[in-house]
């Protein structure tokens, strides 16, 4: 099956970038994603990138795409401890007409004040 | 509006025991999805309900975990008899459309079964 790797625990200190990031293994990939997931809350999409695109801006975050080497990124600009939460990395590909979606471990974001 | 909610938030039972989940998707969505993330690990696909069908069910661990979407609306998911590895958070997500970028995510149901 499709993999998608993320690593485990990444801090920072409030005011820095945080960067996090994911391999997948899924060649016909055709969405990328980066759900955020606070304590007791359900997943909330954060952003995405269609598969075409290396690179997508909106505020805070900025996604980096790099299909040769299926390496996604998700840089979080002036972090805040209300970034604070477990971030997944997610992939989607076409299955009968469908976007399947394999999701990674989640990479746990912590913010020092 | 109302979101996607799942009953319950938590449940505690006793290995063996049987144990059902309701997810109850946004009105007027067609695709019903249940995912799985067992303690550290991936968010693991289980089945994907078109209306009251079952598009794909292709994740389903084994025949404990029973799926129903009578009606196309509400969905349950039984597991019976349930064992220690069961253990985890089910996710329940809805969408109108085949296009996952306009799906909506329930809060989940903790699952532990001792």
């Amino acid at each position: 099956g499709e993999d998608v790797e993320q690593s485990l625990f990444l801090s920072v200190r409030e005011g820095d970038s945080s960067v996090i990031n994911c391999t997948y293994t899924d060649s016909s990939s055709t969405y990328l994603y980066w759900y955020k997931q606070e304590p007791g809350a359900g997943l909330q999409l954060l952003t995405y990138i269609f598969s075409n695109m290396d690179m997508k801006q909106d505020q805070r975050l900025t996604v980096l795409l790099n299909k040769k080497d299926k390496h996604l990124s998700l840089r979080i600009a002036d972090t805040q401890t209300g970034d604070s939460a477990i971030y997944f990395c997610a992939e989607s590909a076409n299955s009968g007409g469908y976007q399947k979606v394999t999701f990674g471990t989640g990479t746990k974001l912590q913010v020092i004040p | 509006e109302a979101g996607v909610t799942q009953f319950p938030s938590h449940s505690v039972i006793e290995k063996g025991q049987t144990v059902t989940l309701r997810c109850d998707p946004i009105s007027g969505h067609d695709n019903l999805y249940w995912y799985r993330r067992v303690m550290g690990k991936e968010i693991k696909f289980l089945l994907h309900f078109v209306k009251e069908s079952k598009q794909d069910e292709s994740g389903m661990p084994n025949n404990r975990f029973l799926a129903e979407r009578t009606g196309g609306t509400y969905s349950t998911l039984k597991v019976q008899p349930a064992e220690l590895e069961d253990s985890g958070v089910y996710f329940c997500a809805s969408s109108q459309d085949p296009e996952f970028t306009e799906a909506f995510f329930g809060q989940g149901t903790r699952l532990t079964v001792v």
